[in-house]
This record gives C-alpha cells, structure tokens and sequence, in this order.
C-alpha cells in the first residue's frame, strides 16, 4: 500500500507569499491531520479531519492557515499570507481512526525569506 | 505547559549497548502511549504502543516500561544498531488516542560503531 505523500517537498517562499501544499492520505484511512514541526515548538497539530470533516482548527493557527479536504484522498494546507516565522517542516499523516496509529508522510520543508 | 517530558535531549552509546529513553508526564488521564522514531527527512513512525492498563511491551529489541503511580515511562532499545539512530518521541493520549495527542520534544539517539 502506498503510504501518505506530501508534495513538494521543499518550498520556498517571499514574505507575503500565499502557498498551498498538497497531502494524499493512505487509501481506506479516515482520518486527515496537519502538524507543524520545529526545533523550538516541536509537533503542533493544525486540522484534524474525520471523514472530511474538520474536528481540531489548531486554535492559535486559525488566521493565516487553512486546510481543507477536497475528497477523502487529498487535502491542502494554504498558508496566507506567509511570515518568515512560518519557516517550519509541515507534516501530513493519517489513520483509519483517531490519533492512534498515525502514519506520517515524509513532510514538506517549507523556508520564508 | 508541557504535558509530556522527555530526557535525556540527546543520547549516545556504543553499538549493542541498551539505550533507555526517559518520559514522564503530567495528565493523570492519559492512557494510551505511542513511541514514534523519526529518521532525518522522514516523518515520525510509530514504533511501539502502550496501554496504560500494562507495566511492560515488547515488540523486538523494543520494549516499553510503564509505571503508573510515579506517571512514568521508558524504552529500552537492546543490542543497539547504527540503524537505531534517530530521534524518537514519547507520545500520550486520553481515551485510547481517540482525543488529542500530546508529543514531547523527542530525544535524538546516537549509536556509535
């Protein structure tokens, strides 16, 4: 089976900037998560998705980013307008249901000049 | 509030030595601990998972030892491979992962040849 893929995997952004980036979960897994990971904050969640559904909005990430699960075999996450704090690796993983047993995609490093 | 501790940051020992990795927590209610290992450009893989209902899990070389009244936990790696190297977290949850999971900020393993 194919595990969770992430594209691109490498972005790189002017301040103000809007991006999106794409997650294909593992076919058959219900449930869709965004996490953000830095050295400084570690792994924040930012959506959490049941059956397209949106569960968690990451609170404190509400303003400048979005996810949004188009069908239940891909999702984006747009970030609008970018800062350079958002220099991070943003991580895509999925499960058949909740937080337990997540499968990670490889990420997508994303840099902000 | 850092709900989930790990030490030591960083650990290095000698190929076929026992690693042993520390994490305690603060949320009495947690009851479902995943140990995810991640390799440099990857995304976190869960490794090994435990119930807060047992005191011990073996899965391999891997093995969890959890004690409860003191709200703390360990993994062991025994005979340690160069392959091992990579930085693992400690991960809680409440209600078996069916609630948000708490990472910590991970301990990064070396393994010396």
């Amino acid at each position: 089976d194919a595990g969770v893929t992430q594209t691109p995997r490498h972005e790189v952004a002017e301040k103000g900037q809007t991006i999106i980036l794409k997650c294909e979960p593992v076919s058959g897994h219900n449930d869709l998560f965004w996490y953000r990971q830095t050295k400084i904050q570690g792994l924040e969640l930012l959506s959490y998705f049941r059956s397209k559904s949106l569960m968690e909005d990451g609170g404190a990430f509400k303003d400048r980013f979005k996810a949004e699960m188009l069908n239940s075999s891909f999702s984006t996450l747009k970030i609008q307008p970018t800062e350079p704090k958002d220099s991070a690796v943003y991580l895509c993983a999925s499960s058949r249901d909740g937080y337990a047993e997540q499968f990670f995609g490889p990420g997508t490093r994303l840099t902000v000049l | 509030q850092q709900q989930v501790r790990q030490s030591p940051q960083s650990l290095t020992v000698w190929e076929g030595e026992t690693a042993i990795l520390n994490c305690s927590y603060e949320n009495s209610a947690f009851d479902y601990f995943p140990w995810y290992q991640q390799f440099p450009g990857e995304g976190p893989a869960l490794l090994i998972s435990i119930l807060s209902v047992s005191d011990k899990k073996e899965d391999g070389r891997f093995t969890i030892f959890f004690n409860k009244r003191e709200k703390k936990l360990s993994l062991h790696i025994a005979d340690s491979q160069p392959g091992d190297s990579a930085t693992y977290f400690c991960a809680a949850s409440v209600n078996y992962g069916n609630e948000k999971i708490t990472f910590g900020a991970g301990t990064k393993l070396t393994i010396k040849p």
